[in-house]
């Protein structure tokens, strides 16, 4: 069964804390992406990685971080530098990266702050 | 640069046809997406249509293309409850690696 699998389903962080998103997919995609999703606001690019050991900002990559170590898994580090970091977080993978790739998105991680 | 924009909230009674646009400014895209996200969950690709394509019929989803105008539409024939969600268009650039995605019209089908 193949897909894109994301965990945890909710996350609570502590002020000061760094906390990691978790995203795998075994569609043996090349290209795998991070957004953000607040309400109102659609899809926003954090980072974006094309092949393993590689990756690039996307347009609010600040109190992020990301590694690419394994071509199935693209987690997500969000810093305590990210101030306001709570939000619906959506991972998504693609065939090869770019244009007309179709991009296939996992269920989602909910970030609360306590 | 890539900026796509949707109207934010439609509402339709079940049974009939409902109507979702979208418009973008980069004529250089390729190919634009219907993306449908239901609530706490991810995106589910509805369908696309490539950008030297005016229309594309895939059962119950019509999507028109106006290049000139740079404006998407995207038709649910006999609108049904479970297609109560989110829709999403997004355009993809050549050249780029990236979806740029509008910020979602909600639809809620009215039984």
């Amino acid at each position: 069964d193949g897909g894109i699998t994301q965990s945890p389903k909710y996350l609570f962080r502590k002020e000061g804390q760094n906390v990691t998103l978790s995203c795998e997919q075994n569609l043996n995609h090349d290209a795998m992406y991070w957004y953000r999703q607040d309400p109102g606001q659609g899809l926003r690019l954090i980072y974006y990685s094309q092949i393993v050991n590689d990756f690039q900002k996307g347009d609010i990559a600040e109190g992020y971080s990301v590694s690419r170590e394994k071509k199935e898994s693209f987690p997500l580090t969000v810093t305590s530098a990210q101030k306001n970091p709570t939000a619906f977080y959506l991972c998504a993978s693609s065939i090869v990266p770019g244009a007309g790739e179709t991009q296939y998105f996992g269920p989602g991680t909910r970030l609360l702050v306590l | 640069g890539e900026d796509v924009e949707q109207s934010l909230f439609l509402s339709v009674r079940e049974g009939d046809s409902s109507v979702i646009n979208c418009t973008y400014t980069d004529s250089s895209s390729t190919y634009l997406y219907w993306y449908k996200q239901e609530p706490g969950a991810g995106l589910q690709l509805l369908t696309y249509i490539f950008s030297n394509m005016d229309m594309k019929q895939d059962q119950r989803l019509t999507v028109l293309l106006n290049k000139k105008d740079k404006h998407l539409s995207l038709r649910i024939a006999d609108t049904q409850t479970g297609d109560s969600a989110i829709y999403f268009c997004a355009e993809s650039i050549r050249g780029n690696n990236r979806l740029a995605f509008g910020k979602g019209n909600q639809v809620v089908v009215i039984p």
